[in-house]
């Protein structure tokens, strides 16, 4: 399974954006991209996921590196809602052996007020 | 919409005692998950059912079994509680097992092994 890399931990100041990175250097070219975040004491909830194109959604943007090899989550204006942990995960296409789903150990973000 | 359902919330077991966790969701997804995280740490795949009639193992799957009982509900037994076992477990649905797709969570049931 292609594996992804992101630092353990991030801090930011509330009301700036804050650019959350991750690497998949071995990513296939059908893989999508997932991002989830978990709250604390909550479970996971889903944020975004992309192919390749940027997207964009209520709560975040996720932007696609050309050679698809990286990917970075924005959160355009932190709030200190948004202090969680944030998970990004490879998702193959298909589910010819591919149906597991799963989780690295994801970024810890720090919303300073 | 409740979503994903699971009980129960919190469960206090004996070292060798069994219990079953229980996951339903209500949103007509074919795919179900297991996940234990402990503190500090990553959510781990335990198992997984794809589709109904269908489970597999996941990362860590050794201590427990798992029922898909149909397709709103996916189950998660321990047959024989070890204080290794301590740790909040997570059940997800997806509509499906392809990638883009996303992944829907329960709130979690806090299990502590004395």
């Amino acid at each position: 399974d292609a594996k992804t890399t992101q630092p353990n931990s991030m801090e930011s100041n509330e009301e700036e954006p804050v650019h959350l990175p991750c690497n998949h250097s071995t990513i296939s070219g059908t893989d999508y991209i997932h991002w989830y975040r978990q709250l604390p004491s909550q479970g996971p909830e889903y944020v975004i996921h992309g192919l390749t194109s940027n997207v964009n959604n209520r709560m975040a943007s996720l932007a696609i590196a050309e050679d698809r090899k990286s990917s970075t989550l924005i959160l355009h204006r932190a709030t200190l809602r948004d202090a969680a942990v944030y998970y990004c995960i490879l998702r193959p296409p298909t589910n010819f052996g591919n149906e597991k789903l799963t989780f690295g150990t994801g970024t810890r973000l720090t919303i300073i007020p | 919409n409740a979503g994903v359902t699971q009980t129960p919330k919190f469960q206090v077991l004996k070292t060798g005692q069994s219990m079953t966790l229980q996951c339903a969701q209500d949103m007509n997804h074919n795919s179900m998950y297991w996940y234990r995280q402990d503190p500090g740490m990553g959510l781990r795949l335990i198992y997984y059912s794809a589709s109904e009639g269908t489970t597999d193992k996941g990362e860590v799957p050794n201590g427990y079994n798992v029922s898909r009982l149909n397709k709103r509900e996916f189950s998660l037994r321990l047959e024989s509680a070890a204080p290794s076992q301590t740790s909040v477990y997570f059940c997800a649905s997806t509509l499906n097992p392809l990638g883009n797709t996303e992944a829907f969570f329960g709130q979690g049931t806090r299990l502590t092994v004395v």
